[in-house]
């Protein structure tokens, strides 16, 4: 069946470092693939997400590019801020269904 | 995009009591969902309820434990019965609606925190 394996956390990181979370999936035919946030204390929130190979989601300077070779969706930002701390999900959609299946959550802290 | 509210935001329980969880949406939406999200796990989905229909259950979960109600196109309501400890999550109401991306793109309400004692 489909599934979503991402990066095992926490992940602490100093202000301003360069962020990698890794995703990959297992689905048949061709899924979306998703990014959430989940902010302490928030709600779930979609990031970004994309639909199709080779294409970029991007948010709030967040990018993931969706690779069919590798069945990766890994989740890169350039500079992070302590804003950023929060848990986040790789997910996936089969084209066939609604339902979305969620990996485990990454934890991530920033410290000042 | 739809705005999703539930009740109770939290709530602290007996084991062998029930507690049914409200959510309201913002608009009419055709597909609904509720999702278990226990202590430091992810997210599961615990089935999906269509307005005029049954709710469609996913492994492991059954009706008799998590009856689903959804009598409009805004609202529905997830009853957890007969708690037990195993039970204390975060339950989160979910809809499909059309984005500011321009498809339809799931939004999740904020959750109702559940303690079972």
């Amino acid at each position: 069946g489909n599934s979503v394996t991402q990066m095992e956390g926490p992940v602490t990181l100093s202000e301003e470092a360069f962020l990698t979370i890794n995703c990959t999936y297992t689905a048949t035919g061709y899924p979306s693939l998703f990014w959430y946030v989940q902010y302490p204390g928030e709600g779930l929130q979609l990031l970004l997400k994309a639909t199709k190979a080779d294409d970029k989601g991007s948010n709030k300077g967040f990018e993931a590019t969706y690779r069919k070779e590798t069945t990766s969706f890994h989740l890169e930002k350039g500079s992070v801020q302590v804003s950023d701390s929060a848990v986040y999900f790789c997910a996936l959609k089969d084209s066939s269904a609604s339902k979305i299946i969620f990996g485990s959550g990454t934890r991530l802290s920033i410290r000042p | 995009s739809a705005v999703i509210s539930q009740k109770p935001s939290r709530d602290i329980c007996q084991r062998g009591t029930s507690l049914t969880i409200q959510c309201q949406v913002d608009s009419q939406v055709t597909m609904m969902f509720w999702y278990r999200q226990q202590p430091g796990q992810s997210l599961t989905l615990i089935a999906t309820a269509n307005q005029g229909s049954e709710a469609t259950y996913e492994s492991g979960f059954v009706i008799d434990k998590f009856p689903i109600s959804r009598p409009n196109l805004t609202f529905s309501t997830l009853t957890v019965s007969n708690m037990s400890p195993e039970d204390s999550s975060i339950y989160l109401c979910s809809v499909e609606d059309w984005g500011l991306r321009g498809t339809y793109e799931q939004y999740f309400g904020p959750g109702t925190r559940l303690t079972v004692t």
